[in-house]
């Protein structure tokens, strides 16, 4: 079964500061991987996505995420945080079957950025 | 490009009331997937269609919750009767082709609060 675990609950970061959120997957195959940001009261907006191939992806706003097999992890990064990127974040894996496409969600982190 | 329209935005009902959430996807896109997101946690999804059929409701509470999407275009939530544990936000997402295309797009949402 395909499970997603975000440790952090609350991440508390200085502006300028550099980021990074933590990602693990539980998957069968070779997992499609996402990062989703959601601003209060807000809808989800896709950051960025891993299906294949390089297993560093670069995505909007700056941020980027590494794909790592051998530790079933997808962490995300931000070099220097804004005070604009708060906000929570989803990590999702993609099931890719017959029929049914969907995502499974972690519990979220989310990100306060102090001046 | 129009975005996933959602209504209503906010709706506050009395448990055993009904309510139902509208939601109109991007012009084109044949998946539309219904999620749930309780306070604190992931979306999870509830169903997903494919043009006007259903992929997958497995996760949808049968006894309570209904969902159509007739023309394959607009979809319809339906929660009767309402329990206290069902306030949550109710998103809604289309896609042009599932997981194949790498993004779900996803409306503001529809919060509940079931009193």
């Amino acid at each position: 079964a395909q499970s997603v675990t975000q440790p952090d609950i609350h991440i508390t970061v200085s502006e300028g500061a550099s980021l990074e959120l933590r990602c693990n997957y539980s998957y069968g195959a070779t997992p499609y991987l996402f990062w989703y940001v959601q601003s209060p009261g807000q809808g989800l907006q896709l950051l960025l996505k891993y299906f294949s191939g390089d297993t560093l992806v670069q995505g909007i706003k700056g941020f980027e995420a590494e794909f790592k097999r051998s530790q079933s992890s997808f962490n995300l990064r931000k070099p220097s945080v804004h005070w604009s990127d708060a906000a929570e974040y989803f990590c999702a894996v993609g099931a890719v079957g017959t029929g049914a496409n969907n995502l499974f969600f972690g519990t979220g982190t989310r990100l306060t950025v102090i001046p | 490009e129009a975005g996933v329209a959602q209504s209503p935005r906010y709706k506050i009902i009395e448990k055993r009331q009904s309510v139902a959430f509208w939601c109109n996807p991007i012009s084109g896109h044949a998946t539309l997937y219904w999620y749930q997101q309780i306070l604190g946690q992931g979306p999870k999804l509830l169903i997903q269609f494919q043009n006007n059929g259903v992929v997958d409701d497995s996760q949808l509470p049968k006894d309570r919750f209904s969902a159509e999407r007739l023309k394959g275009v607009d979809s319809t939530l339906k929660i009767q009767p309402a329990k206290l544990e069902d306030s949550a936000m109710y998103l809604c997402a289309s896609s042009l082709l599932g997981l194949a295309t790498g993004e779900l797009f996803f409306g503001e949402g529809s919060r509940l609060t079931v009193l």
